[in-house]
């Protein structure tokens, strides 16, 4: 069974940079994208970024100049770095592994997801 | 920019069958996937692909879609069914792929 488990700083202040990991473990980490989605208190998800195992990687437009994603496949974990975070950066963080990496027959669903982190900045 | 709408909030009596819809120019070109999510908890997919279902979704889940709409029906709604319901696609922005979801609708099943 496909586990992610994620962790990182819960509390900043603004302008400093949040930083997240996930670790996978139960299946293969080649053939997927590995996703960060983030959600603010009381409103929908928003879709941060993604990279696949080779390291090739997508940011949502919004958020592109800050945020870098990276993987580390010899731990099979992937990471999120957001710079100069302020209070609306506020949000529960979710790492998300899709069903596969062929996204013509499927659109890529987040089948897998990490438990979630809130991300508070004050 | 790439969008997708969905109504806030819909309700259906318990039993009875109710249609969540998504829309957005992206659906003419990408699958719909559907997550649900309950207070506290991380979404978990219900629907992808055409139809399709991941395994333990109940068969009261289904799919459709036409043109730029996408639904999410529950047929025989349960009291469990109540939750937040977010559709999903993929689009891109010059050659830039790009992940979108709905703004959500709350299903109450009275």
């Amino acid at each position: 069974q496909v586990q992610l488990q994620q962790w990182g700083a819960g509390l900043l202040k603004p302008a400093e940079t949040l930083s997240l990991t996930c670790a996978v473990s139960g299946g293969s980490f080649s053939a997927y994208y590995w996703t960060w989605i983030r959600q603010p208190p009381g409103k929908g998800l928003e879709w941060i970024g993604e990279i696949n195992h080779s390291g090739s990687t997508s940011y949502n437009p919004s958020l592109k100049s800050r945020v870098t994603i990276s993987v580390d496949t010899s731990k099979n974990q992937f990471s999120l770095k957001l710079t100069s975070v302020h209070a609306a950066d506020t949000a529960v963080y979710y790492c998300a592994r899709t069903l596969g990496a062929d996204c013509s027959s499927t659109s890529c669903p987040f089948v897998y997801w990490g438990q979630g982190t809130l991300v508070t900045v004050s | 920019s790439s969008e997708l709408t969905q109504d806030p909030a819909v309700s259906v009596a318990l039993g009875q069958t109710v249609r969540i819809t998504c829309q957005g120019d992206s659906l003419r070109r990408y699958y719909t996937s559907w997550y649900q999510q309950k207070p506290g908890q991380a979404p978990l997919l219900v629907i992808y692909g055409k139809n399709n279902r991941p395994s333990g979704i109940p068969d009261r889940f289904s799919g459709s879609s036409s043109g730029n709409t996408a639904s999410l029906t529950i047929t025989g709604a349960q009291a469990e069914d109540e939750a937040d319901y977010y559709c999903n696609s993929r689009d891109t922005i010059g050659n830039h792929p790009y992940v979108i979801f709905g703004g959500g609708t709350k299903l109450t099943v009275l």
